[in-house]
């Protein structure tokens, strides 16, 4: 069954300090987002990205947060400078179709500042 | 308006018995209405969905029941088992402008 996959699993970094998360959606899919879920609440969405660009954003995603289709299989989430609270796990997802909005979700990155 | 309720935070069940979780909604432009399922230290996976225009869902053990003018919808587990134990979460669309609106998630224990 095809899934979508993100790398790293686990991602530590000092607070101040760029990250990249990267994530390979399923390969017929044209709608990819980024969600986030701090420990023990509700996912949170963070950004959508279809046609090479970005079609919504929510609060969270301000100008530390970017996102990038750089080939034609991978989709990345940048923290330009990481801070304490950015500390959550990072859910990549795509969908084949928007009117259908079934999203399929990768296991997640945990990233924790320090 | 863009929020979604659920409860209860968590819920125990017995083995055999029916795990009811219920959302509420606001935003009335929200047309899909899909559960997903998480067990820890994985992503939500895509249960079971709905939209508006039935009033009930049912996909094996797990049915979703709607009520549109109440802007209430619910997932029924039946048969409930200690597998099924995992955080649940509704969520809630709108078709052609997604993304998902999650409510809070509820814990359920399935004991033997």
């Amino acid at each position: 069954e095809p899934e979508v996959t993100q790398t790293p699993s686990h991602q530590v970094t000092q607070m101040g300090q760029e990250v990249i998360l990267r994530c390979v959606p399923i390969s017929n899919h044209l709608y990819f987002y980024w969600y986030r879920q701090i420990l023990g609440q509700k996912v949170e969405f963070l950004v959508s990205f279809y046609n090479n660009e970005i079609s919504e954003k929510s609060e969270i995603f301000d100008d530390q947060f970017s996102v990038e289709r750089p080939d034609g299989s991978n989709f990345t989430l940048k923290i330009r400078s990481t801070k304490l609270e950015d500390s959550a796990m990072y859910f990549c997802a795509s969908s084949a179709d928007s009117a259908v909005s079934a999203a399929f979700f990768g296991q997640g990155t945990r990233l924790t500042v320090v | 308006q863009q929020q979604v309720k659920q409860s209860p935070q968590s819920l125990i069940v017995q083995k055999g018995g029916i795990s009811i979780i219920n959302c509420a909604y606001e935003n009335t432009a929200f047309d899909y209405f899909p559960w997903y399922q998480q067990f820890p230290g994985k992503g939500p996976a895509l249960l079971i969905a709905i939209r508006p225009d039935v009033s009930e869902k049912k996909e094996g053990r797990f049915t979703i029941s709607f009520n549109k003018s109440a802007k209430q919808f619910s997932l029924h587990i039946m048969d409930s088992q200690p597998g099924d134990s995992a955080t649940y979460f509704c969520a809630a669309s709108i078709i052609r402008n997604t993304p998902l609106v999650f409510g809070k998630g509820t814990r359920l224990s399935v004991i033997a």
